[in-house]
């Protein structure tokens, strides 16, 4: 079984730029989380989706951050200015629907380094 | 709201040592708990799991028992080796229902080294 894909693996921008990650969740998965993990920190939640709807998106900056689950399957998280804050390791996670269990699997990341 | 202390890092140990990671929780409800390991350049991995009071965790010889009288979920190994060098995350995740079902609370992670 293929694991969660991401790309790309890094990135580096100058803040104000825009920046986009793409996530290929286990296939049928249907819960889809990104998270942040600060240099030092544990990861943080930014949002959930269940198939194509947000469940979770409390701790998402939503002035500068967005992210969509088109077809409720790959997913894509934009950065739209961004800020020397934001650098970070971006980790996409998926979850089946139908194992109740505690089970997430989390893809490589993506390591974003804004100068 | 939930919450995950580890201990301070980096712990640094010689191979054979014994190894405890400190783990509290703080949390409404009962939560299961987790803790995952990310090796260098790699993603984060379930490494053991507990999902009730007294339940012990355990994979690869490492242990962690769920103590809901200490809010604890120390992670122990009696003999460590060069390759569990890694950063290791405890988690804990709410059991009841509602929309943020799944949702993991990580610690802020340990990094252990262990040489020869």
């Amino acid at each position: 079984e293929a694991g969660v894909a991401q790309s790309p693996r890094y990135k580096i921008i100058e803040k104000r730029q825009s920046v986009a990650f793409w996530c290929n969740p286990i296939s049928g998965h249907a819960t889809l989380y990104w998270y942040q993990q600060i240099l030092g920190q544990g990861p943080k939640l930014l949002i959930q989706f269940q198939n194509n709807g947000v469940v979770d998106d409390s701790q998402l900056p939503k002035d500068r951050f967005s992210a969509e689950r088109l077809k409720g399957v790959d997913s894509t998280l934009k950065i739209q200015p961004a800020k020397l804050e934001d650098s970070a390791v971006y980790l996409c996670a998926s979850r089946s629907a139908w194992d109740r269990g505690p089970e997430q699997y989390f893809g490589p990341g993506t390591r974003l380094t804004v100068t | 709201g939930n919450s995950v202390t580890q201990m301070e890092g980096p712990v640094t140990l010689s191979e054979e040592a014994f190894l405890t990671i400190n783990c509290t929780y703080t949390a409404t409800g009962y939560p299961s708990l987790f803790w995952y390991v990310q090796y260098p350049g790699e993603g984060l991995q379930l490494l053991l799991k507990a999902t009730k009071a007294d339940d012990k965790g355990s994979n690869k010889g490492f242990e962690a028992t769920y103590r809901k009288e200490t809010t604890s979920f120390h992670l122990e190994k009696g003999s460590v080796q060069v390759s569990d060098s890694a950063v290791y995350f405890c988690a804990l995740r709410k059991n009841a229902g509602g929309t943020s079902y799944g949702k993991l609370t990580f610690g802020q992670g340990t990094i252990l080294t262990v040489h020869p």
